[in-house]
């Protein structure tokens, strides 16, 4: 089942703040965070694994709350370069058979 | 490390023709996914392979298929192409499970 992401588009100014959240109906593995840029492929940014852990990389961390099967990325003093969409991915259990089932994105635009 | 290759980069088919679609992983990654992503959304699973078989399947007919080689290289193959077929078409790949996955560039379609 697809997870849901939210919102869908923010707008903001360089150096503002922006949260993307994901959520699943049903008991999670593991979430994947991707961002893609127009005419580019997906690009890997952390993986969050059951247990409630959270990650950062720069300025962009996310945490991952088990019990609610929901995820969230925080982008702080966001840049130019963060423009992009930004997918979630979930996967419901640690098998080589897992799967990612990705969400339809959260599209950010970052203005000067 | 070599990334994901995909190729063509872009193909015009008409309907009801044949396609193969190509990817080449990096070495050690048994793991490939193949997404089929319109304009604007986020990537839908095709399918999976695990060291050359397929261990995962979302909702595409049985015209969608593909193969897993021991190079670690990967093709789709879309029978009696339609319309609605027309995507880019990305293949992913991983060590393992539990691990973020490297997409390559994918491949544009376009059915006339």
């Amino acid at each position: 089942q697809q997870p849901v992401q939210s919102p869908q588009a923010v707008i903001l100014r360089e150096g503002e703040d922006a949260v993307i959240n994901c959520s699943s109906s049903k008991a999670l593995y593991s979430v994947h965070w991707y961002r893609q840029k127009h005419g580019e492929a997906p690009v890997f940014l952390m993986i969050l694994l059951k247990g409630g852990e959270q990650k950062g990389h720069e300025k962009i961390s996310a945490s991952f709350n088990e019990k609610k099967q929901q995820s969230s990325l925080y982008l702080t003093a966001s840049q130019l370069s963060y423009s992009g969409t930004y997918f979630c991915g979930t996967e419901k259990d640690g098998s080589s058979a897992s799967k990612i089932i990705f969400g339809s994105g959260t599209r950010l635009s970052i203005r000067p | 490390e070599t990334g994901v290759t995909q190729s063509p980069t872009h193909l015009i088919k008409t309907r009801g023709q044949q396609v193969t679609l190509r990817c080449s992983s990096q070495s050690g990654h048994n793991t490939v996914s193949w997404y089929q992503q319109a304009l604007g959304q986020g990537p839908q699973f095709i399918f999976q392979y695990y060291r050359e078989e397929e261990n995962g399947r979302g909702n595409f007919p049985p015209r969608f298929s593909g193969l897993q080689f021991p190079n670690y290289s990967s093709e789709l193959n879309v029978n009696a192409l339609e319309l609605d077929d027309s995507a880019l078409y990305l293949c992913a790949s991983t060590v393992k499970t539990g691990q973020g996955y490297t997409f390559g560039s994918g491949t544009r379609l376009t059915v006339v």
